[in-house]
């Protein structure tokens, strides 16, 4: 079946320092790679996506590229800000099964000044 | 344009008691998909609406249930509660559920703590 495995947290890092969060996937059709990030006592939202091999989604400094022969979509920002703190959820959604979307079990970071 | 809104956020029950959580999706969204959300699962699938009818369901118990109405608003239903159904029940809307790619939004969920 369909899963998502993504770099075990939790991660610390000192403000401006570079963050890169991995992650990989099996699927039984053809994906599409989600990003989400949630923040503390809220709902999950949108990141980034690629629907297509080598798609790179990109927002607010965040990227990630989809590589299907490496079944990854390794997430990554250059300057990490303390407002970056937060969970970040690699998911994909395959095709034919409507929006039934599988979690990464998350990645916890704090950013400190 | 307003988000995705989920009654109750909070609320405690006692075990054997059973639950509803309702769900207004995002506005002209149809599809609607709950998730469970634990510290030791995770997130997991428990199913999708669209157009009044279940499209796809996860892997529990028939204690979980859920339906969507003509407005596209849902609800979903836990009878006989389990300390385990202790959760964050986060509801989802999307415009469309046949194409691949969608996007899915999230509410801000639902802490249900059973005792």
């Amino acid at each position: 079946g369909d899963s998502v495995t993504q770099m075990e947290g939790p991660v610390t890092l000192s403000e401006e320092a570079f963050l890169t969060i991995n992650c990989t996937y099996t699927a039984t059709g053809y994906p599409s790679l989600f990003w989400y990030v949630q923040y503390p006592g809220e709902g999950l939202q949108l990141l980034l996506k690629a629907t297509k091999a080598d798609d790179k989604g990109s927002n607010k400094g965040f990227e990630a590229t989809y590589r299907k022969e490496t079944t990854s979509f390794h997430f990554d920002k250059g300057s990490v800000q303390v407002s970056d703190s937060a969970v970040y959820f690699c998911a994909l959604s395959d095709a034919g099964t409507g929006n039934q979307f599988y979690f990464g079990t998350g990645t916890s970071l704090t950013v400190i000044p | 344009k307003a988000g995705v809104t989920q009654t109750p956020r909070y609320l405690i029950k006692t075990r054997g008691q059973q639950v509803t959580l309702s769900c207004s999706p995002i506005s002209g969204h149809r599809s609607v998909s709950w998730y469970q959300q634990t510290p030791g699962q995770g997130l997991q699938f428990l199913f999708e609406y669209f157009s009044e009818t279940q499209r796809n369901k996860g892997n529990f118990p028939g204690r979980f249930s859920g339906r969507q109405f003509s407005n596209s608003r849902s609800e979903m239903n836990v009878s006989t509660l389990e300390l385990g159904d202790s959760a964050l029940y986060l509801c989802a809307s999307s415009l469309d559920f046949s194409t691949s790619g969608n996007t899915i939004y999230f509410g801000e969920g639902s802490w249900l703590t059973v005792v």
